[in-house]
């Protein structure tokens, strides 16, 4: 049984450059959540989508940042035009149903550094 | 929002010692979730609590929540070098309020063990 996969687990961008992160959900999961962590914030909410529709993204930044979840195919987090401040951890998780009384069980990160 | 502090922020414990880590809610808990992360990895689930008053034990650890479910503790028994790492607790929203539909995580508890 297959985890949450993401990829790459590392990825250095320079300033200014886009940044694509990947994340496939456990089998038959179909609720992804995307956060961030900064060493001094914890792990920050970022958005949560299903198949095809985003539910909530009130924790995503207004601007450059964006994320999808197509019908087929891995959910995907972009940032456009990263900057140093977009350095850090992003992990996604899944989940079988709305995360009230199911775990969110999450992948192993991929660590942005922008240069 | 849902705010959860965690104390105390680090823990330094001679292996073989007992050892509890807290979590405290500003709200009333419906679902209070306790992970494991392993330093450069994703979060491992450890135990979800729901009900007040309830107790789970998974191996030498213990996770409790107060019957006001306002706060939690984990306590290891007999700590090892595989219990190092950060916890953190996270708290389901629905019904908090809290709005996001992602949990709200703590910033963490580093566990060190010292051999």
């Amino acid at each position: 049984n297959a985890g949450v996969m993401q990829n790459p687990r590392h990825l250095v961008r320079r300033r200014g450059q886009e940044a694509r992160l990947r994340c496939s959900p456990m089998k038959g999961h179909s609720h992804v959540y995307w956060y961030r962590q900064l060493p001094e914030e914890g792990l920050k909410f970022m958005v949560y989508l299903q198949k095809e529709n985003i539910i909530d993204e009130s924790g995503m930044p207004k601007e450059r940042f964006s994320a999808e979840f197509p019908k087929e195919g891995p959910s995907i987090l972009r940032i456009q035009q990263v900057v140093r401040g977009d350095s850090a951890a992003y992990f996604c998780a899944s989940s079988l149903r709305q995360a009230y009384n199911s775990p969110l069980h999450f992948g192993n990160g991929t660590r942005l550094t922008v240069t | 929002s849902q705010e959860l502090e965690q104390s105390p922020q680090s823990l330094i414990v001679q292996e073989g010692k007992n050892l509890t880590i807290n979590c405290t809610s500003s709200k009333t808990l419906y679902g209070l979730y306790w992970y494991k992360q392993k330093y450069g990895e994703g979060l491992i689930f450890l135990m979800m609590l729901q009900k007040g008053g309830e107790e789970k034990s998974h191996e030498k650890i213990t996770a409790k929540l107060d019957e006001k479910k306002q706060q939690s503790s984990l306590h290891i028994t007999a700590s090892q070098p595989s219990h190092a790492g950060i916890y953190l607790c996270g708290a389901d929203p629905y019904y908090s309020g809290g709005g996001a539909d992602g949990l709200t995580f703590g910033k963490g508890t580093h566990l060190i063990i010292q051999p």
